[in-house]
């Protein structure tokens, strides 16, 4: 079975720190890839998605960049950090192959002090 | 553009009481439609969702949803709520074809006993 997970699951950073999350799926080959940021009241926010290696596409302009160097693997990065920033932010995979159904990490909770 | 619309915020039932949580959409087509929950702090699980046929989908913890294309809806409900069912739940839909899924804002629900 397909299992995703993401790291680490609390981040308390400094403003201007940089910034890695990060987020493996295993049991499927050349998944979707997608990162989430879930603010209260206001729904999940699409921020990036990969339909493969070094593919990426952004959904919103902002402080935060990603990656996808390896087929099951993907980087949220930031260079500078900024209060705004701060988030639950939710890793998820789909299957290429069809079935549209969206499955999530376990999300991770990032405090910009 | 597609969007998805939960009217209510925050809902309070009475364990053993019935539920039911709204979810409209506004889509030309039939799109895909999913039923998530999150727990605090946690990430998304999918509870159901629908893709084409039987309008009326069963979902796991007992949930079940019904598809209304009249309507453009696709309502959460389940006969008896348990305390354990205290939780956020998300709205979700996909147009189909392109893997690119809008969320609603979420409808948390606090059962009382």
């Amino acid at each position: 079975s397909q299992t995703i997970h993401q790291w680490p699951a609390t981040l308390v950073q400094p403003v201007g720190s940089p910034l890695s999350l990060e987020c493996t799926v295993e049991g499927t080959s050349n998944p979707n890839l997608y990162w989430y940021r879930q603010a209260a009241g206001r729904g999940l926010q699409l921020l990036f998605y990969s339909v493969g290696i070094g593919q990426i596409s952004s959904e919103v302009p902002q402080n935060l960049s990603a990656s996808r160097p390896q087929d099951r693997q993907f980087i949220l990065s930031s260079k500078k950090l900024l209060l705004s920033d701060s988030g639950f932010y939710l890793c998820a995979w789909s299957s290429p192959s069809g079935g549209n159904t969206i499955y999530f990490g376990e999300g991770s909770w990032l405090t910009v002090v | 553009a597609q969007s998805v619309t939960q009217p209510d915020i925050h809902i309070t039932v009475s364990e053993g009481a019935s539920l039911e949580l709204r979810c409209n959409y506004s889509y030309g087509a039939t799109p895909y439609l999913f039923w998530y929950v999150q727990s605090p702090g946690q990430g998304l699980q999918l509870l159901l969702k629908y893709f084409s046929g039987d309008t009326l989908v069963q979902g796991i913890k007992g949930f079940e949803a019904e598809f209304k294309r009249s309507q453009s809806s696709f309502n959460l409900r389940k006969p008896s709520v348990h305390w354990s069912d205290a939780a956020e739940y998300f709205c979700a839909v996909e147009p189909g074809g392109y893997q690119k899924v809008t969320f609603g804002t979420g409808t948390k629900l606090q059962v009382i006993p």
